[in-house]
């Protein structure tokens, strides 16, 4: 079991450059989701997904799309970076409510820089 | 809309002392609360608080769920320098509501 994979680790882009952060579970969790991370914001939700085909906007959407295609990966796609986000980004997954309240299973984070 | 709120956000203790974290929520249909802890990678889960589990305990750390205050506290008893970190208290709600995290509260300690 891999448990939640991220790729890549650390990136520099310039801006207005696009790019792709990955994300893949092996768990069969139905729950993914997106977070970043800035120095005293704690985790803000960018979007997140209840299944493979739907996705839903979290608190700091704009500048993000997201798909979910599989039940296995969630990549979140940045459309032109701007330095506004800079951040640590993390994926996540667990099982929806109605398995249980599971704990939410974190991956190790890609480590963002807009130049 | 769903709110976690924790405190304080920043705490620095002596090794050995006694704390107390704060978590209170405003969240439709809770259905369960979870406390994380994050050095300096992913947050680590430790502990989730349901109404049929109002109370857990790991070693010298323990949590209880007040569900008519809508709030939990994380103590950790005998604190240790690898205690420092950030704790992350989360809520989910109800349906397919996502889970929300509070802004977390540093625990610094030193010894």
């Amino acid at each position: 079991n891999a448990g939640v994979t991220q790729t890549p680790k650390f990136q520099v882009l310039k801006t207005g450059q696009s790019m792709t952060l990955q994300c893949a579970q092996d768990m069969n969790h139905e729950y993914m989701s997106w977070y970043r991370q800035d120095p005293g914001m704690g985790l803000r939700l960018i979007h997140y997904s209840v299944g493979a085909g739907i996705t839903d906007q979290g608190e700091v959407p704009n500048g993000y799309n997201v798909s979910r295609s599989t039940t296995e990966d969630f990549p979140l796609r940045l459309l032109s970076a701007a330095p506004s986000q800079t951040s640590v980004y993390f994926c996540a997954s667990s099982y929806i409510l109605d398995r249980g309240y599971n704990e939410q299973f974190f991956g190790p984070g890609t480590r963002l820089t807009v130049l | 809309e769903d709110k976690v709120v924790q405190s304080p956000l920043s705490l620095v203790v002596h090794e050995g002392d006694t704390v107390t974290l704060n978590c209170s929520y405003e969240v439709t249909n809770f259905r369960s609360l979870l406390w994380y802890k994050q050095e300096k990678k992913a947050p680590t889960f430790l502990f989730m608080l349901t109404s049929s589990g109002i109370e857990k305990k790991s070693g010298r750390l323990s949590s209880i769920l007040d569900k008519k205050e809508l709030s939990s506290i994380l103590n950790i008893t005998a604190t240790q320098t690898g205690d420092s970190a950030i704790y992350l208290c989360a809520v989910w709600g109800s349906g397919n509501t996502p889970l929300v995290f509070g802004k977390g509260t540093r625990l610094s300690v030193i010894a």
